[in-house]
């Protein structure tokens, strides 16, 4: 059946780089997504990884793919206070129901 | 340009009652889908609608149903309300709502049901 599985809480300093790492289960699996949500709000897209890429790059993030392990990575460089938030890792599912499939999200603290 | 609005964005319903959340998408964007967020966990899919027609349902009983309009607004609707049944419901956009599409989503409708 169709799992996501992320870690529950990362802590880290000011400056140093976040690592959130995310499991799937469905090999047929395209598209991975990360999101992030913070108190009280709604989801943001972070970005996205096509499941052909090994690493996608944008400004910050890192995203790494290893499609063998089924496992996803966000890497955050340089973690600020404003990116304290929960990190929502989802694989697209594209059978008869076209869905994304969430973990339970990571929650990350960034402590000055 | 506006990004996916959801509507109301909090409200509070006793148990039997019905509601409807209603969802604009992004302009340009003909697929919305319905996601329902109970606290600590993460989202779980109700309903896809694309070209205003029902393209995914998600494992949520007959009380849930949802309709897309010619203009690809949406409604969420839910009947017979139980406690169960609060969570934040998030409406996402996307153009197309196949694979590779960036989704987004709005800043949700929260629901409690007392």
């Amino acid at each position: 059946g169709e799992d996501v599985e992320q870690s529950l809480f990362l802590s880290v300093r000011e400056g140093d780089s976040s690592v959130i790492n995310c499991t799937y289960t469905d090999s047929s699996s395209t598209y991975l997504y990360w999101y992030k949500q913070e108190p009280g709000a709604g989801l943001q897209l972070l970005t996205y990884i096509f499941s052909n890429m090994d690493m996608k790059q944008d400004q910050r993030l890192t995203v790494l793919l290893n499609k063998k392990d089924k496992h996803l990575s966000l890497r955050i460089a340089d973690t600020q206070t404003g990116d304290s938030a929960i990190y929502f890792c989802a694989e697209w599912e594209a059978g008869n129901n076209r869905k994304l499939i969430w973990g339970l999200g990571t929650s990350l603290a960034v402590n000055p | 340009d506006a990004g996916v609005t959801q509507s109301p964005t909090h409200l509070i319903k006793t148990r039997g009652q019905q509601v409807t959340l209603r969802c604009s998408p992004i302009s340009g964007h003909k697929s919305v889908s319905w996601y329902q967020q109970v606290l600590g966990q993460g989202p779980q899919f109700i309903f896809q609608y694309y070209e205003k027609e029902e393209r995914g349902r998600g494992n949520f009983p007959d009380r849930f149903s949802a309709r897309q309009f010619p203009n690809y607004s949406s409604e969420l609707n839910v009947n017979a309300l139980l406690l169960g049944d609060s969570a934040l419901y998030l409406c996402a956009s996307s153009l197309l709502g196949t694979a590779g599409n960036t989704i987004y989503f709005g800043e949700g409708s929260w629901l409690t049901v007392v």
